[in-house]
């Protein structure tokens, strides 16, 4: 299985600030990527997803980035907002796997 | 709105006793997933359902059960339950199988409580 963990298990940012939350992996062979966003009371949600042949990913004001190297990967908020706040998971699939191993999440708190 | 129900929104039992947690899917979807959230867990993997077939097993406890039924709603039954089953249960569903791009939409969960 997938061994996904967070580094930093809260983050404070100022409104207008960017945001960058951080991922790490143990296992070489992930090849699926997903970041999941979690308001509170509500269910995760979808928010961007990458593939190991690429190493980077922009949607809209989130990018993400992974370094296959030192197996890590991370989210990138634009102009972060208040709305932004919420808690932030990785999720990695590895060749062959149906089901996401989820990290443990990092809360973003966003101070207007 | 990702469009996948839960019910019952909380639920409050005691221990030793069987609670069951209903989930209805995405319309078109065919895969039911159900997750465990606690604090000290994080999102667990608990079970998949596909077009009513078991598809993937995670580290579901023996006291837990679910099926999938022919109009694709699932149940999880939870049974001698105990005071560390207290977490948030969430379904998910997705259009597919499972695996890449295969989007899993997350219900807004059912939150046990067990005293």
């Amino acid at each position: 299985g997938e061994n996904v963990g967070l580094h930093l298990p809260t983050l404070s940012v100022q409104e207008g600030d960017n945001s960058i939350i951080n991922c790490a992996y143990s296992n070489s062979a992930s090849d699926y990527f997903i970041w999941y966003k979690q308001e509170s009371g509500k269910g995760p949600q979808f928010i961007i997803d990458i593939r190991s042949n690429m190493d980077k990913r922009q949607g809209q004001r989130v990018t993400v980035l992974l370094n296959k190297t030192v197996k890590h990967l991370s989210l990138q908020i634009a102009a972060t907002q208040p709305g932004d706040s919420a808690v932030y998971f990785c999720a990695g699939l590895s060749g062959g796997s149906y089901i996401p191993t989820f990290g443990r999440g990092t809360s973003l708190i966003v101070h207007p | 709105d990702s469009g996948v129900t839960q019910t019952p929104k909380h639920l409050i039992t005691a221990t030793g006793q069987r609670v069951t947690l209903r989930c209805s899917p995405r319309s078109g979807d065919l895969s039911v997933y159900w997750y465990q959230q606690s604090l000290d867990q994080g999102l667990q993997f608990l079970i998949q359902y596909y077009n009513g077939e078991e598809r993937a097993k995670g580290n579901i406890l023996e006291r837990f059960s679910a099926q999938q039924f022919p109009d694709l709603h699932s149940e999880l039954n939870l049974s001698s339950l105990e005071l560390g089953d207290s977490a948030l249960y969430f379904c998910a569903s997705s259009e597919g199988a499972g695996g890449p791009y295969n989007e899993q939409f997350f219900g807004p969960g059912t939150r046990l409580t067990v005293l």
